[in-house]
């Protein structure tokens, strides 16, 4: 067990819905991650936050957010889903983040859009 | 930018069998390297990691070498067993970015299938 939190484990949904994916880090990590993987497009980085602030932004869509709570739980939101967002997402944390620092990842939610 | 590249799987093999996943990287600074594994169903979770040149991470019998003038990090275990069948990830961890982030970047995985 990392520690780590993530619900729901699955979630199906029809086009131009949205969802919550939310994550409970570990105790004590302020550092949140959240990853998108597919099977052609591997583990993609798609946003970061760190004590509740935005710190880093990498492959996500505007149709996407994400924000971090004062208890340090944080939400990805998804809207106007397309079939394309079908997709296991990550959520991983790590104590702050450094250069040798291990992530810990949740168990993932499973999002299907039908 | 970073990146990560890693051998395609599914790679099989057989109990007992040597096993080497190779992995490369770009970073545009000296970054710390990490192998990654994920067993059905489940999260990713750190298997071994090496931060400069030369280091060797291990565990579990599974080793993998630093090589700056390579820029690789290639996984080998001796010995498979059907319970290292998983997903291995290569990743890097580079910087500090923008805000002062340090982002794990990962390969796309090397799927591992081992027979008894």
């Amino acid at each position: 067990d990392s520690g780590v939190t993530q619900t729901p484990k699955h979630l199906i949904t029809a086009t131009g819905q949205r969802v919550t994916l939310r994550c409970s880090p570990r105790s004590g990590d302020l550092s949140v991650y959240w990853y998108q993987q597919s099977l052609d497009q591997g583990l993609q980085f798609l946003i970061q936050y760190y004590n509740g602030e935005e710190r880093a932004k990498g492959n996500i869509l505007e149709r996407f957010s994400a924000q971090q709570f004062p208890d340090l739980h944080s939400e990805l939101n998804l809207s106007s889903l397309e079939l394309g967002d079908s997709a296991l997402y990550f959520c991983a944390s790590s104590v702050p983040d450094g250069l040798n620092t291990e992530a810990f990842f949740g168990q993932g939610t499973r999002l299907t859009v039908v | 930018g970073d990146s990560v590249t890693q051998m395609e799987g599914p790679v099989t093999l057989s109990e007992e069998a040597f096993l080497t996943i190779n992995c490369t990287y770009t970073a545009t600074g000296y970054p710390s390297l990490f192998w990654y594994v994920q067993y059905p169903g489940e999260g990713l979770q750190l298997l071994l990691k090496a931060t400069k040149a030369d280091d060797k991470g291990s565990n579990k019998g599974f080793e993998a070498t630093y090589r700056k003038e390579t820029t690789s990090f290639h996984l080998e275990k001796g010995s498979v067993q059907v319970s290292d069948s998983a997903v291995y990830f290569c990743a890097l961890s580079d910087g500090p970015g923008s805000g002062g982030s340090y982002i794990p970047t990962f390969g796309r995985g090397t799927s591992l299938i081992v027979h008894p």
